[in-house]
């Protein structure tokens, strides 16, 4: 069975700087997809990347970037200049052939202006 | 396009009762899914519709059913309700058919169980 796991309940990040999100996962298979989803505190889930595991190359959506380690099973999140309107819950998931998500438990992202 | 919708948006039923929830998909969107959310569980798959047909469920009870309608809205119905059963219950649609696609999730509906 797949897993992912989020060692980070709760980050802090100052306006304008830059943090880190760690997430790792666990699988067998082969083709599968990586999410980032953000959930602010009126509860609307929304994607913020994806990433495909045959793509070597690791995406990137305007602030936010990911790290991909495909061998090692890693796939953390960068957020450059933080804005307030980051602070939410963000959420690593894992797409894979049963077409449903399988989300971490979130990490909690504060940003102190 | 309108995104995905949910209703009610809030509800609160005591132990016993049932409650069926309700998700319109994005327009054109066949495929459905629901999950539940909770604080010590955290996001749980339920199961996925598409074309009127389970696909795929996860691990709830039988309490725990849904369907879905020719025109690609979907209902999950909860009978027997248990205080556990407190939660905010999310409904995502998508597009394609692959695990690919992005899964665009509606506003939710927070279920209490009293």
């Amino acid at each position: 069975a797949q897993t992912v796991t989020q060692s980070q309940p709760e980050m802090s990040v100052q306006e304008a700087e830059t943090v880190t999100l760690s997430c790792t996962y666990d699988t067998s298979e082969s083709d599968y997809y990586l999410f980032w989803y953000k959930q602010p505190p009126s509860r609307q889930m929304i994607l913020v990347i994806r990433q495909e595991a045959y793509k070597q190359q690791n995406a990137t959506e305007n602030r936010f970037s990911v790290n991909f380690q495909k061998a090692a099973k890693s796939f953390s999140l960068k957020i450059s200049d933080s804005q307030l309107g980051d602070a939410a819950m963000y959420f690593c998931a894992y797409g894979g052939a049963t077409n449903k998500l399988i989300f971490g438990t979130g990490t909690l992202l504060a940003v102190q202006p | 396009k309108a995104g995905v919708t949910q209703t009610p948006r809030y509800l609160i039923k005591t132990r016993g009762q049932q409650v069926t929830l309700s998700c319109s998909p994005i327009s054109g969107h066949r495929s459905v899914s629901w999950y539940q959310q909770t604080p010590g569980q955290g996001l749980q798959f339920l199961f996925e519709y598409f074309s009127e047909t389970q696909r795929n469920k996860g691990n709830f009870p039988g309490r725990f059913s849904g369907r879905q309608f020719s025109n690609s809205r979907s209902e999950m119905n909860v009978s027997t309700l248990e205080l556990g059963d407190s939660a905010l219950y999310l409904c995502a649609s998508r597009g394609g058919t692959s695990g690919s696609n992005e899964q665009f999730f509606g506003p939710g509906t927070r279920l209490t169980v009293l």
